[in-house]
């Protein structure tokens, strides 16, 4: 199975600032047909996952623009920018491009 | 607007078994497959398989093979996961997921299952 390693464990930051979570997978998920099958969900307390980020780099509809995906074949980043009350909750990375799918461990993320 | 519904928290006893169900709303249900997922504090997520809706094809993670088995009802557009022989590592809040072209866009409400005796 793939692994996904993500870190911290979790992370505290003032409104305004930003912050960076990493996710690193024990093989490439870059696909035959040139597609970064990362993806990235944000489960808020008492919620479920919602989607962030598909594909690594491309925001789901409705995502506020402060979000952000990059990396390469085999490391990830989560970036947000001007972080916000409403973004604290548990971060997951998730890889799709092999079954079985799995999911990083996750990263909270809280408001000082 | 796309909804899955779940049913709602199970108390079962070691040994037996529970039924869950997934409704889909709000969009064609054979036209995307819904998987499962187990979420518990020290495993975090884990996905347990999907299910065609369309031809009742399933595929699963190796780790739930005769633990779960997914069903679908296309006349009502709802999908079924049974857990049998239940312990209490099958304890969890299991979530059906829809999965297509953005694999887990929608997520059902989550449904909380016990196993205590």
């Amino acid at each position: 199975d793939i692994v996904l390693t993500q870190a911290p464990l979790s992370v505290s930051v003032t409104p305004g600032e930003s912050a960076s979570i990493s996710c690193r997978s024990s093989k490439s998920l870059l696909s035959s047909k040139g597609i970064t099958s990362l993806y990235w969900y944000l489960q808020k307390p008492g919620k479920s996952p919602q989607l962030l980020i598909y594909r690594m780099s491309n925001l789901a509809s409705g995502v506020p623009d402060r979000f952000s995906g990059s990396g390469s074949e085999t490391d990830f980043t989560l970036k947000i920018s001007k972080v916000e009350t409403e973004d604290v909750g548990v971060y997951y990375c998730a890889q799709f491009l092999e079954y079985p799918f799995t999911f990083g461990s996750g990263t909270k993320l809280e408001i000082k | 607007q796309v909804q899955l519904q779940q049913s709602g928290a199970e108390l079962a006893k070691p040994g037996s078994s529970v039924k869950i169900s997934c409704k889909a709303s709000g969009y064609t249900f054979t036209s995307y497959y819904i998987s499962w997922i187990k979420q518990t504090t020290g495993q975090g997520l884990e996905y347990i398989g999907y299910i065609n809706t369309g031809s009742g094809g399933t595929n699963y993670n190796e780790k739930f093979k005769g633990k779960a088995t997914l069903t679908v009802d296309k006349s009502s557009s709802t999908a079924f996961m049974q857990l049998s022989s239940l312990t209490p590592d099958d304890s969890a809040v299991y979530y059906c997921a829809r999965f297509g072209a953005a694999p887990f866009a929608y997520w059902g409400q989550g449904t909380l299952v016990t196993v205590s005796s």
